[in-house]
């Protein structure tokens, strides 16, 4: 069964350092998202990617992040400037189409620990 | 988005059938019922999703009441690797790209 999977599982960083979460969507899916949950929290939407510009943002994804798909499989998460409180598990989701019919599909997260 | 209530957790025996329910009764005509599950922390795991007929495949079944402002996802022989966080969401029917807010679900702990 066709995956998202998404690197590294578990990152590291110490404050301030610039973070890049790393995705590959299921092959023939064309939007894209994160989101991310706190630990002990709600899953939150943060940002959703459609033909290679972002189609939806929440207020959580300020000016610290960005999405960028480099080539045609990957789909990457960047943190400029990591601070304390964006210690959580991110997880990038794909789906084939937009719309409620269509079903969106996550990957298996990565934990961002930030020290 | 229209919201829904489900009970904080659950128990259900191995091998008994599991029935979570929810509550959305400000659903509107063209919003699906979606059904994720979230074990330990991992991803979000899709499980089914229906929009006013009921719904079954190798995973569930979900029952949407006939007016859709409740349903059901039974889990029909529940193993002990069904403990997880279900979570049921109801998906705007146009727009937003969104789509998918998580509330904090039902915790689903299955007995030996």
């Amino acid at each position: 069964e066709p995956e998202v999977t998404q690197t590294p599982s578990h990152q590291v960083t110490q404050m301030g350092q610039e973070v890049i979460l790393r995705c590959v969507p299921i092959s023939n899916h064309l939007y894209f998202y994160w989101y991310r949950q706190i630990l002990g929290q709600k899953v939150e939407f943060l940002v959703s990617f459609y033909n290679n510009e972002i189609s939806e943002k929440s207020e959580i994804f300020d000016d610290q992040f960005s999405v960028e798909r480099p080539d045609g499989s990957n789909f990457t998460l960047k943190i400029r400037s990591t601070k304390l409180e964006d210690s959580a598990m991110y997880f990038c989701a794909s789906s084939e189409r937009t719309g409620p019919g269509n079903t969106i599909y996550f990957g298996e997260g990565s934990w961002l620990t930030v020290v | 988005d229209a919201k829904t209530t489900q009970p904080p957790s659950m128990d259900c025996a191995e091998g008994r059938a599991a029935n979570l329910p929810c509550n959305h009764s400000t659903i509107s005509g063209n919003e699906y019922v979606y059904w994720y599950r979230q074990i330990h922390s991992q991803g979000p795991q899709y499980i089914i999703h229906g929009l006013k007929n009921n719904e079954t495949n190798e995973m569930a079944s979900l029952i949407i009441t006939e007016d859709r402002k409740s349903s059901t996802l039974i889990l029909p022989h529940a193993t002990l690797r069904d403990t997880a966080v279900y979570y049921c969401i109801v998906r705007p029917g146009s727009g937003s790209a969104r789509q998918l807010t998580f509330g904090s679900g039902t915790q689903l702990t299955v007995l030996p």
